[in-house]
């Protein structure tokens, strides 16, 4: 099973529509990142959250961690073709985040928006 | 900045052949990370490097496969001999030095070496 669980697997929706993808652990997040890929590219920074309860935007993407930093969701508002990719978070969840750098990913949703 | 450069970007090889992925990170960076990705396991770190030492090889998969970084701007990663369930997309990454808790420092990843083992 996987440490990291992404929900949902994929998603489909109407350009224009609002998505949200959540990323949850069974323990604490440390150095929650997302990224987003495309096929046959590598993986973009999009954001990276340290704090429980902290958010952050950018464009039209919001990232949150909640208070108990077990999990992250990542909303996108008004989606648009562009946003279409595979959305991964990754993040150290070793014992008191003392593993920098060993980041465990989930598996990954894919988002296919029509326009 | 160039960004992480990685090469081969395809290799095409087969079973029991030696192959060997090069990584060059983003200048200035500390830290260096190979990465696999396949459809069945996502993914996963196989070890990373901090001034170029190797720190944690617990996720290579078995003896394999190799890492080396002679200096601070080349990395290889080698498997020798290569099998058919070494097919995978591998992916190297370079961030700045951060010590745990007081914070994290961005891993920017590079565009990734596609294996395919016949």
């Amino acid at each position: 099973s996987q440490e990291l669980e992404q929900s949902p697997q994929s998603l489909i929706v109407q350009e224009g529509k609002n998505l949200t993808i959540n990323c949850t652990s069974s323990k604490t997040l440390y150095g929650l990142y997302w990224y987003k890929q495309k096929y046959g590219e590598g993986l973009i920074f999009l954001m990276m959250l340290q704090k429980g309860g902290e958010e952050k935007s950018h464009e039209k993407i919001t990232a949150k961690l909640d208070e108990k930093k077990q999990q992250s969701s990542l909303h996108i508002t008004a989606s648009q073709p562009s946003h279409a990719g595979i959305y991964l978070c990754g993040a150290d969840i070793s014992a008191g985040g003392t593993s920098y750098g060993k980041l465990t990913f989930g598996q990954g949703t894919i988002l296919t928006v029509h326009p | 900045d160039a960004g992480v450069i990685q090469s081969p970007r395809h290799e095409v090889t087969e079973m029991g052949q030696e192959v060997t992925l090069r990584c060059k990170p983003i200048s200035g960076h500390d830290y260096l990370f190979w990465y696999r990705q396949t459809m069945m396991r996502g993914l996963e770190l196989l070890i990373y490097f901090n001034n170029n030492v190797p720190i944690d090889d617990s996720g290579m998969p078995e003896d394999r496969f190799s890492a080396k970084m002679p200096n601070a701007s080349f990395s290889t990663l080698k498997i020798q001999p290569s099998e058919p369930r070494d097919s995978a997309v591998y992916f190297c990454a370079s961030s700045l030095a951060t010590a745990g808790q007081t914070g994290w420092e961005t891993q920017y990843f590079g565009p990734g070496t596609r294996l395919l083992v016949l």
